[in-house]
């Protein structure tokens, strides 16, 4: 049973626009939300992470949105750059467990010049 | 500069054969982590490790096997009961106890069978 949910395989953008990637998640324990960019052959950087206490966390063009009500995260990538196609993985912390993570199963971006 | 080291970066296994992945890292963190990345999937955890010579099961720990003899080392070893070992592995790490911290990963190791 999937408690990490990214249920778009993959995703096209244009250059310039913005991309949004989206996140479900089904337990209602998780205390932080984590988003990694993955390139092949690479292992995943980690690029930005909320705290379930709050609904926004912004680092330069990545901003990453929390609904705790919906069980709903997205991460916006405004302007989106070719250099962003990569996989990106959303990830879930277990509270209490010390740092371990669930991951979702990616999606990958595709910019476009 | 500091980092997470996995190697080899390809490893082939025979069958019956028991092969160990290392895995190394300089950042001073507490805890290290065992990933299994399968085609189209998440990342899956094997075995974590918070302290020197203690560990604990994750998902889907059965035919593999670890030791933390020293802080910055986490081998893996994939043992011949682990009948799928095909897979990329990753290595993590990660501080405990400043909250919200996140794990960092090595480039990985890509295990074949022969």
């Amino acid at each position: 049973d999937q408690q990490v949910k990214q249920n778009s395989p993959s995703l096209s953008v244009q250059e310039g626009r913005i991309s949004i990637l989206n996140c479900d998640y089904t337990n209602s324990m998780f205390d932080y939300f984590l988003w990694y960019k993955k390139y092949p052959a690479e292992g995943p950087t980690f690029l930005i992470s909320i705290s379930s206490i709050k609904d926004k966390n912004e680092d330069g063009r990545f901003t990453v949105f929390l609904n705790k009500s919906a069980k709903h995260l997205s991460l916006h990538i405004v302007p989106s750059q070719p250099g962003d196609s990569a996989v990106y993985f959303c990830a879930a912390r277990r509270g209490g467990s010390q740092g371990n993570l669930i991951f979702g199963k990616g999606t990958k971006l595709s910019v476009k010049p | 500069d500091g980092g997470i080291t996995q190697s080899p970066k390809y490893l082939f296994r025979k069958e019956g054969q028991n092969v160990t992945l290392s895995c190394e890292q300089n950042l001073n963190h507490d805890a290290m982590y065992w990933y299994r990345q399968d085609p189209g999937q998440g990342l899956r955890l094997i075995y974590y490790s918070q302290i020197v010579n203690d560990f604990q099961k994750g998902d889907i720990a059965e035919g593999y096997s670890v030791s933390r003899e020293k802080k910055e080392s986490f081998p893996l070893t994939v043992t011949s009961a682990q009948k799928n070992p095909t897979a990329f592995y990753l290595c993590a790490s990660s501080y405990l106890d400043r909250e919200g911290q996140p794990q960092h990963f090595g480039d990985g190791t890509r295990l074949s069978i022969l």
